[in-house]
């Protein structure tokens, strides 16, 4: 079993369309959760980076942690086509000393004017 | 701004030649890192270095080196590039917590 599974997608949605991006994860212990998007043919950029269980809100994005399920949403409000992108989760142990990051492989999001 | 910057764009190298790829971060962080990344296997972790002089595997070291002399620049070495290691090949850097990540390099190996 991977430690963190995503659907590779590709998820078609309409502008202006609510988008959710999930992940689920395996391992307990993983205390900080991302979400990064990538353009094509570019490096992923950070969204959101959260640690405790609930919500947490950036404009039209809202990151969202159920640890009693192991499982991180990303929800996009009023999606547009420049939301089109590969949208990774990753996550983490701890937040000291050195930790490694844990990726889902990442979602293609394609979002229609 | 985090800014990280890598050497090239895109390379096009032969089979058995030396390649570097350099990476440069300005944020004054401790921990760098080299990853590819393959459609369907998402990103892969080559090498990280938590300090200069300082070095660890990855999942996937084989056939790979880095060298960290200073604190803002990790480069990887690919010694003899072959043909399976025609990649996208991003850098990152990270103090505690989110890693920020290079433009990335394509690596075409012929």
């Amino acid at each position: 079993q991977k430690e963190v599974e995503q659907d590779p997608g590709p998820l078609s949605v309409p502008e202006g369309a609510i988008v959710s991006l999930n992940c689920t994860y395996s391992n307990s212990a993983f205390q900080y959760f991302m979400w990064y998007r990538q353009y094509s043919r570019k490096g992923p950029e950070l969204l959101m980076y959260t640690y405790s269980s609930g919500n947490k809100e950036d404009g039209r994005f809202t990151a969202q942690v159920d640890k009693s399920s192991k499982y991180i949403s990303l929800f996009i409000r009023d999606s547009q086509p420049s939301d089109s992108a590969t949208y990774l989760c990753a996550i983490r142990w701890g937040s000291t000393g050195f930790q490694k990051l844990v990726f889902g492989t990442g979602t293609r999001l394609l979002v229609s004017p | 701004d985090v800014k990280v910057t890598q050497s090239s764009r895109y390379l096009v190298k032969r089979t058995g030649e030396k390649v570097f790829l350099e990476c440069v971060q300005d944020m004054d962080h401790e921990n760098m890192f080299w990853y590819r990344q393959d459609p369907g296997l998402g990103l892969r972790l080559i090498y990280f270095s938590y300090d200069v002089k300082m070095k660890e595997k990855g999942d996937i070291p084989e056939g790979y080196s880095v060298s960290r002399e200073k604190k803002e620049r990790f480069s990887l070495i690919l010694e003899s590039a072959s043909t399976n290691q025609t990649s996208m090949y991003l850098c990152a850097s990270s103090n505690q917590g989110a890693q920020y990540f290079g433009p990335g390099t394509r690596l075409l190996v012929l």
